[in-house]
Parts: C-alpha cells; sequence; structure tokens
C-alpha cells in the first residue's frame, strides 16, 4: 500500500514556464512534507518542505503549496530551467513515528 | 557533495552472496538512515541508527541487518541474496534522531546480484 503517491512518473517542460509536480498521500497523520531532487548518478538533495500547519513554503523559484482536506501537495517551479531536470521524490513523515515515506518519484524534463 | 559517502560504489556478486554496504555521515550527525530503491519504486526506508543505536525499523528484510559503530559508521549486510535485491541502496544522515529533519543522502552502492 502505497502511502505517499506521485502519479506522474514524467513531466516535460519548456524552459521558463512553470513545472507543476503533484504528490498525494493518504496516511492524515503525515504532519510534515519534504521534497528533495535527484539527478543521475547522485543521491537525493533536499530541496524544500512545509509542515502541515503550513499551506505555502516559498524557497526562491521553488514554493510547495499543501491541501491537507484533499491530502495532495504540490512543487511549483518558477521560472524552470534546464538544470532543473531530474527526478524530484516526494516524501512525508509523522513526528510521532520515525519514518520519512517517499513516493516514487517523478522524472522532469525542462527543455530549452 | 553532501559529505555522506558510500562504499563501494557498485558491486556484482551472485545469488546466495553476502555482501556488506559501509557508510560514513557528515561530520557530527549522529543519525543513520538505509534506503533501497528499486526499479521504479521510489526510496524504501530500511532502518534507521541513532548514536549506535537501532531506532526505527521499516521494511527490512530479515535476511537484512544493519549496525552503527562508535565512530559512527554504519554498515548494511545484506545475505542470502536473492535476483530481487539487485537495487541501488541509498545511506543518508541527520544531526538529529527526531523528526522532521533534512537527511542528506550519499551517493548510493548499487547492487547487482546475478
Amino acid at each position: 500500500d502505497q502511502q505517499v503517491k506521485q502519479n506522474s512518473p514524467s513531466l516535460s517542460v519548456q524552459e521558463g514556464r512553470i513545472s507543476i509536480l503533484n504528490c498525494d498521500y493518504t496516511n492524515s497523520m503525515f504532519d510534515y512534507f519534504l521534497w528533495y531532487k535527484k539527478y543521475p548518478a547522485e543521491g537525493p538533495t533536499f530541496l524544500i518542505s512545509i509542515s502541515s500547519i503550513k499551506d505555502k513554503n516559498e524557497d526562491g523559484r521553488f514554493t510547495v503549496f499543501l491541501n491537507k482536506s484533499a491530502k495532495h501537495l504540490s512543487l511549483h517551479i518558477v521560472p524552470s530551467q534546464p538544470g532543473d531536470s531530474a527526478v524530484y521524490f516526494c516524501a512525508a513523515s509523522e513526528t510521532s513515528y520515525d519514518k520519512v515515506i517517499f513516493g516514487p518519484g517523478t522524472s522532469l524534463s525542462v527543455i530549452p | 557533495d553532501s559529505g555522506v559517502t558510500q562504499t563501494p560504489k557498485h558491486l556484482i556478486t551472485a545469488t546466495g552472496q553476502r555482501v556488506t554496504l559501509r557508510c560514513s555521515p557528515r561530520s557530527g550527525d549522529l543519525s543513520v538512515y538505509w534506503y533501497q530503491q528499486s526499479l521504479d519504486q521510489g526510496l524504501q526506508f530500511l532502518i534507521q541508527y541513532y548514536n549506535g543505536e537501532e531506532r526505527a525499523k521499516g521494511n527490512i528484510l530479515e535476511r537484512f541487518s544493519a549496525q552503527q559503530f562508535p565512530d559512527l559508521h554504519s554498515e548494511l549486510n545484506l545475505s542470502s541474496l536473492e535476483l530481487g535485491d539487485s537495487a541501488l541502496y541509498f545511506c543518508a544522515s541527520s544531526q538529529t534522531s527526531r523528526l522532521p529533519n533534512e537527511q542528506f543522502f550519499g551517493p548510493g552502492t548499487r547492487l547487482t546480484v546475478l
């Protein structure tokens, strides 16, 4: 049973446009969400996070939106750059339960 | 460079064998996590250690075991290997054991079981 889902395995976006990566979760006890980015032959790197007490967190070109009632979060990248081409993992955790659950990832290609 | 090192980078072995994967966390980090990434799968959490003690367990098979040593490096032992154990194994570290925290990942060890 996949608790964190990323239903789009891949996404292609033109340089300069907005990239929107989606993530859905099933466990209502999740209270902290993270996005990681992974380049080939490297480990994932932390990108941005959001606590369940917020509905938006912004860091430069990256914004994460959380809709708790829909159990849905999204990562917006504006403007998209070719260097953003990578696999993006959505992850969720329950602070009372020491595990982080990762989604299967979405491969983003930003076309110059 | 995350500061987390993993050796070896690649490992090719046969079914039934046993291998050991090694991880050195970032300087100052007390927590080490192990993850498995199979083809088309997300990162599956295996196990977490904090300052030498097991803290949390995920989907780790009984054939797998791990430990964290006094110098804080960690080893993941995989035994009686099966074809399905072929995967990327990542180690991550963080300063604390409590979530939420930011985990820093190593480059991974690619295990191929033939």
